[in-house]
């Protein structure tokens, strides 16, 4: 099974700030022949199913603010945030589709400082 | 707008069985993917199953792999969990999620495996 790491766990933040969040998969996430990466980005805010951010690695879902940016290749993927607002607290995960069982990350809890 | 109302959970003894179920709409759900996604609680999100648009595949996580079938039925819109020999570790909200990745979720279903 591919493991996906997620760091840090959690990250206390100020409105405003920059946030980067890391995920790196066990193994490589790149397929050749299309040359995309199946790694998504997910928000959970408390009580709520999660919501798709981010799919392909960096291909923001309709309606996501553009202050989500994901970027990364191969085994090395981030998150980032590029001006933290309130409303963007919560967990994040990240989750490989690229070989079954899909597999997630345990989670980056975003809090304020 | 797509909507995904997962029910058929509760509080059901180690050992038994529950069928969970997933009424889709909003989108044509004969097209698509469907998964089932839990989450213990307090814990993270586990991905558990997949079955293809047309049923001619299925994948399981190990966990619950050879206890747990998904199956559709595409003539109702409607995705299943049949979940048997139930554990506590089973204890989780069970999503029903659509496509790959799974981009849109269902509220959730609570079931608890408990004496």
């Amino acid at each position: 099974d591919i493991v996906m790491t997620q760091t840090p766990s959690s990250q206390a933040v100020s409105a405003g700030e920059k946030v980067t969040m890391s995920c790196k998969s066990s193994q490589s996430l790149l397929y050749s022949e299309n040359k995309k990466n199946y790694l998504a980005w997910y928000q959970q805010k408390p009580g709520q199913s999660p919501k798709l951010l981010i799919s392909w690695a960096s291909t923001r879902e309709s309606g996501v603010p553009d202050r989500f940016i994901g970027s990364g290749s191969g085994t090395d993927f981030t998150l980032t945030i590029s001006s933290v607002q309130a409303e963007d607290l919560a967990v994040y995960y990240c989750e490989q589709y690229y070989d079954t069982p899909w597999t997630f990350g345990g989670g980056t809890k975003l809090e304020l400082k | 707008e797509v909507q995904l109302v997962e029910s058929g959970g509760g509080l059901v003894q180690p050992g038994s069985s529950l069928k969970l179920s997933c009424v889709a709409s909003g989108f044509t759900f004969s097209n698509y993917g469907m998964n089932w996604i839990r989450q213990a609680p307090k814990k993270g999100l586990e991905w558990i199953a997949l079955i293809y648009y047309d049923s001619s595949n299925k994948y399981y996580a190990d966990s619950v792999k050879g206890r747990f079938t998904i199956s559709r039925d595409n003539s109702k819109n409607t995705l299943y969990l049949e979940m048997n020999s139930l554990r506590s570790e089973d204890t989780a909200m069970y999503y029903c999620a659509v496509g790959y990745p799974p981009d849109y979720w269902g509220q959730g279903v609570m079931v608890t495996v408990s004496s």
